[in-house]
């Protein structure tokens, strides 16, 4: 199993600009959620979803940040338009229910300048 | 939502020595897991500890749950330079699924 898998695993933009991170979970895990963790805000939820559904947003701090998940093995995080504080890791993390931990991608380091 | 808080921020121990991690959360929960971050990397789970059980052993970890107290300890034993990481505890609440992880415990253990 090659885990959850992220990407880009490093990403650089102008301020402005619109980002795409992507994760693909692990196969048969229903639970899919998207954190950030930064040094002065620690680890953030800003969605999760259960199989495809988006069931809590509350976490996703304006509307210039959107989150899909299309099908059971990709889901995409995109922010638009980009703005330094932004620049965070963003983590992917899938589950397979609520008796069993997550497995956390590698992360996705965005630096917006 | 629950959120977990760990206690100290920060531990300092030999190698050798054992390091105990505390966590507390507010509402009542369905399972408690604890997690290890090395710098740079994503979370790893470490064990689960669901809301009927007092104790739980994996290795050289140990963790106790007090649904009474709503707290939770992670022992470590015998420590070791690579147990070096943030840990943190994700209370899960019960009926939801939404885990919201404290500042975490950051633990360093020198050769």
């Amino acid at each position: 199993d090659a885990g959850v898998i992220q990407s880009p695993r490093h990403e650089v933009t102008e301020m402005g600009q619109e980002v795409t991170l992507r994760c693909k979970p692990i196969s048969g895990h229903d639970y899919l959620f998207w954190y950030r963790q930064t040094m002065m805000r620690g680890l953030e939820l800003l969605i999760y979803f259960n199989n495809n559904v988006p069931i809590d947003d509350s976490g996703m701090p304006e509307d210039r940040f959107s989150a899909k998940m299309p099908n059971a093995s990709f889901s995409t995080l995109k922010i638009q338009p980009s703005e330094p504080r932004d620049s965070a890791v963003y983590f992917c993390a899938s589950s397979p229910g609520t008796l069993r931990g997550y497995t956390f991608g590698s992360g996705t380091r965005l630096t917006v300048v | 939502s629950q959120q977990g808080e760990e206690d100290p921020q920060a531990l300092s121990i030999q190698e050798g020595e054992n390091a105990t991690m505390n966590c507390s959360y507010k509402t009542s929960i369905n399972n408690l897991q604890w997690y290890r971050q090395n710098s740079g990397r994503g979370l790893v789970h470490l064990i689960l500890i669901r809301s009927n059980e007092r104790e739980k052993h994996s290795g050289r970890l140990r963790v106790t749950l007090d649904t009474s107290k709503k707290s939770s300890s992670l022992l470590i034993t015998a420590s070791r330079a690579a147990d070096t990481a943030s840990y943190f505890c994700a209370p899960v609440e019960t009926g939801g699924f939404k885990t919201i992880f404290g500042a975490g415990t950051r633990l360093f253990v020198k050769a």
